[in-house]
This record gives structure tokens, sequence and C-alpha cells, in this order.
């Protein structure tokens, strides 16, 4: 696709489920980024991807959340046991490579924990 | 800790007036310095970028400021319109991608 793809675009979920969330790169792109936006709030690094592999997951805030990315392509960030504190935008962004620039962003994932 | 400080947290302009927004970073490595700007809704949109062996980038209204020494970078939007409301962040980020934002500046402009 043209841009950066994330689905779903809204998931309601209640406190104590497990949801995933998916990001389709820019066709292309090796380097991939997860980030999470509270109401108001800038945005706060999760984790990246150089290809298949994670070098930095200096963000995830608990060993409930977890990343995976497969074939160079899409990526599914996974919230186990969900908390209301992880109500948030959940925006993926992907470049041509790592040290190269801009990221390019999708419109993220809200998430909200009932 | 926060390693991109911006402000002002929210700013009204009349149109056709000035936006400045300041930014503020502790990390000597941080090396590219990018403006974002983000509709409700929307994910982040690339608006312009620096790098630290120059001191200004102009695009069309936008203009980014750059100070080493003091480690500060601000956002000058001039002939501001009311379009060009929205969220503006500061990013901050080394060689390996990773992007530090601010905290955001919430912009509106009035009629």
């Amino acid at each position: 696709g043209a841009g950066v793809s994330q689905s779903p675009s809204n998931k309601v979920t209640e406190k104590g489920k497990d949801v995933e969330l998916r990001c389709d790169p820019i066709s292309g792109h090796t380097a991939l980024y997860w980030y999470r936006q509270r109401l108001g709030q800038g945005l706060e690094f999760l984790i990246y991807f150089q290809g298949n592999s994670a070098p930095d997951k200096s963000g995830l805030p608990s060993d409930r959340f977890s990343a995976e990315r497969t074939g160079e392509s899409v990526s599914t960030l996974t919230i186990q046991r969900t908390q209301q504190e992880d109500s948030a935008v959940y925006l993926c962004a992907s470049s041509l490579e790592p040290t190269s620039q801009p990221q390019h962003f999708g419109d993220g994932t809200r998430l909200s924990i009932l | 800790q926060q390693q991109v400080k911006q402000s002002p947290q929210s700013l009204i302009v009349q149109k056709g007036g000035i936006s400045i927004i300041n930014c503020a970073y502790e990390n000597t490595a941080f090396d590219y310095f990018p403006w974002y700007q983000q509709f409700p809704g929307k994910g982040p949109a690339l608006l312009i970028a620096i790098r630290p062996d120059v001191s200004e980038k102009k695009e069309g209204r936008f203009t980014i400021s750059f100070n080493k020494s003091a480690k500060q970078f601000s956002l000058h939007i001039m002939d501001s319109q009311p379009g060009d409301s929205a969220t503006y962040f500061c990013a901050a980020s080394n060689r390996w991608g990773k992007l530090q934002f601010g905290a955001g500046t919430q912009v509106v402009v009035t009629p």
C-alpha cells in the first residue's frame, strides 16, 4: 500500500483480556517502530525492528507487552492481561532503514480498556 | 526522564500571525530533529526536519531554527492559517532512528 496501515482502528476490550494490534509498513521499509500515545501526551517509543529482529525493546513497559515481525513486513503488538493504564493510541511507523529518516506513521489503533 | 522538552503546551494565534514553538534536548548524540504535525484521529506527519550541521531550514511558511550550543531548536509558522490548527511535536533521534518526542503543542489559529 501507499502508506502504513494499522488495524483495527479502534479496539474496546475488558480488563484482563489479551489484544493484538497489527501494522503493515510501507513496502520495502526494513525498519518498523511501535510507539504509544496517551491522551494529550507525546509519543513514547516501545520497540523497533530491523528486518524481523528487534534490537531495541527498551520501551516495552512490562512483560505483558510483546511484539513480533514476520517476513520483514507485518508486525503484531500483543498486550496480555490488559490493564486500564494500557488505554492509549498505539502508533506504528516505518522507514527504509533504521538509520534513515523520515519515519512514516500510520493512523494508529485507539485501545480502550473497560 | 523526558529527553526532549517542548513549550508552550498550547498556543492561540490570529490568522496571519506567527506561531513559535520551542524545544530543548540534553543528549548530544542526537543528530536529527524533526517536527511532526498531527490532526485529531490521525498519525503524526513529518512537517520539516533539520540536522545539526545547519542553523536554519525553511520550507514554505515553516522554519526550523537550531542552536547547537544551547541544545535548543524551534519551529516558526509564518502567516498562520486556520488549517494549521493542529498539535505539533518536536522530536530528536540518534543515528539508530528511535525518536524521542516532546509532549506536544496544541496550536489554534483563529480566523
